[in-house]
């Protein structure tokens, strides 16, 4: 079956600039995180979702990030005023339910290069 | 706080040699272990788990991991490695219970380079 999707693949944009990442969780799962990724380091946690709502979001390192995910499928992670730093590998991850138990499944990523 | 640490950044191996890459967790109870491996261009596909019982746990691709609680570690082995295996390796941590989270916890990862 089809796995975790993400779109882009890649995303260059300006300082500053707003940005969306999407992603599209294997059918049927409920849970969904987010990750990033840079360079020479492991994923770090972002927002974690149990269906439509962000059951914990303490990995976002400030306002400029937000994500939502709406009908508890496709989720959405936003920038705003994106800043060199902001340069990384964003990971998506489903599973089917929430609690490190249950399999997360990773999509191949989004890399954003803020210039 | 949970923490994973993988001391070897780069590792460099003959094809059909043995491989261990090492990982240390310092968590305050009996963590959730895992292996992740991730190619070029490719997501991150889990190799094994630990959650409890036998402390060898058996992965896909010929891969293997034993927990040593009395160590803190969860040490990936492989007895001949083949080319095909060089990649990045995660080793990640997660809670056993849900007042702590529901995240991984990843090490920095150990690159692994396959010569002839």
């Amino acid at each position: 079956g089809a796995g975790v999707s993400q779109t882009p693949s890649n995303k260059v944009t300006e300082k500053g600039k707003y940005v969306e990442l999407r992603c599209d969780p294997i059918s049927g799962h409920t849970a969904l995180y987010w990750y990033r990724q840079s360079l020479g380091q492991g994923p770090e946690f972002l927002i974690y979702f149990q269906g439509t709502g962000a059951a914990d979001d303490s990995g976002l390192p400030n306002d400029r990030f937000f994500a939502v995910r709406p009908e508890g499928s496709v989720s959405t992670l936003k920038i705003q005023r994106t800043e060199r730093g902001d340069s990384a590998v964003y990971l998506c991850a489903s599973s089917l339910a929430g609690g490190t138990a249950y399999e997360q499944y990773f999509g191949p990523g989004t890399r954003l290069t803020v210039t | 706080a949970q923490s994973v640490t993988q001391p070897d950044i780069h590792i460099t191996v003959s094809e059909g040699a043995s491989l261990e890459l090492r990982c240390n967790y310092s968590y305050g109870a009996t963590p959730y272990l895992f292996w992740y491996v991730q190619s070029p261009g490719q997501g991150l596909q889990l190799l094994l788990k630990y959650f409890s019982g036998d402390t060898l746990v058996q992965g896909i691709k010929g891969f293997e991991a034993e927990f040593k609680r009395s160590q803190s570690s969860f040490n990936l082995r492989k007895p001949s490695v083949h080319w095909s295996d060089a990649a990045e390796y995660f080793c990640a941590v997660g809670a056993s219970n849900s007042n702590s989270g529901y995240a991984l916890n990843f090490g920095k990862g150990t690159s692994l380079l396959v010569t002839p």
